[in-house]
């Protein structure tokens, strides 16, 4: 069955430190794996998300993952993270019927 | 701002009512999904339309129930309502791409309170 984990459901990270935000994958197929973040109060916005060709994909306010296929894994990566990011990170697989099948979430704090 | 609106952002009721979320995709999408998302299920597919026909189903009740117009927008109906129903619900719009690939961007969803 299709499957996402997230092994960490919280993380604090001071600011300006880097963060690593785990995602492990289950599926059969070539998969599209994307990263969705979500504000308090707020709406879904994406990331990054990655289909085919370069592992490493760069994405929105200087986040980037890494696909790694032999480990079935998409870490989420920021080489220094600011207090406005704190929030909640969705992993997320897009199954061959176009529905997303998301992990549980990462909430991330910043400490100041 | 994803492009993606829906109305309302709120929504409080009591059980046994009925509801209706409203959705409009991004210009030019023709797919429209519905999530629910809650504290103990995280989030959910309910159910995908695209150009105004039902494509796929996930874990959505016999009480709920969707559509999708002409002018593409959608519209989730909630019925016979209960306390697990409280939840905030997300549509997402995407445009599919050669290769069959797709990206969902999602609108700021609709919080649902039953009491």
């Amino acid at each position: 069955a299709q499957s996402v984990t997230q092994p960490d459901i919280h993380i604090t990270v001071s600011e300006g430190a880097s963060l690593e935000s785990r995602c492990n994958y289950s599926y059969g197929a070539t998969p599209y794996l994307f990263w969705y973040v979500q504000s308090p109060g707020q709406g879904l916005q994406l990331l990054l998300k990655y289909f085919s060709g370069d592992t490493l994909v760069q994405g929105i306010k200087g986040f980037e993952a890494e696909f790694k296929r032999s480990q079935s894994s998409f870490n989420l990566r920021k080489p220094s993270v600011h207090w406005s990011d704190a929030a909640e990170y969705f992993c997320a697989v897009g199954s061959n019927t176009g529905k997303l099948i998301f992990g549980q979430g990462t909430t991330l704090q910043v400490k100041p | 701002d994803s492009g993606v609106t829906q109305t309302p952002k709120h929504l409080i009721t009591a059980t046994g009512q009925r509801v209706t979320l409203r959705c409009s995709p991004r210009s030019g999408d023709l797919s429209v999904y519905w999530y629910q998302q809650s504290l103990d299920q995280g989030l959910q597919f309910l159910i995908h339309y695209y150009n105004g026909e039902e494509r796929a189903k996930g874990n959505i009740l016999e009480r709920f129930s969707a559509q999708q117009f002409p002018d593409l927008h959608s519209e989730l109906n909630l019925s016979s309502l209960e306390l697990g129903d409280s939840a905030l619900y997300f549509c997402a719009s995407s445009a599919l791409t050669s290769g069959g690939q797709e990206t969902q961007y999602f609108g700021p969803g609709t919080r649902l309170l039953v009491l």
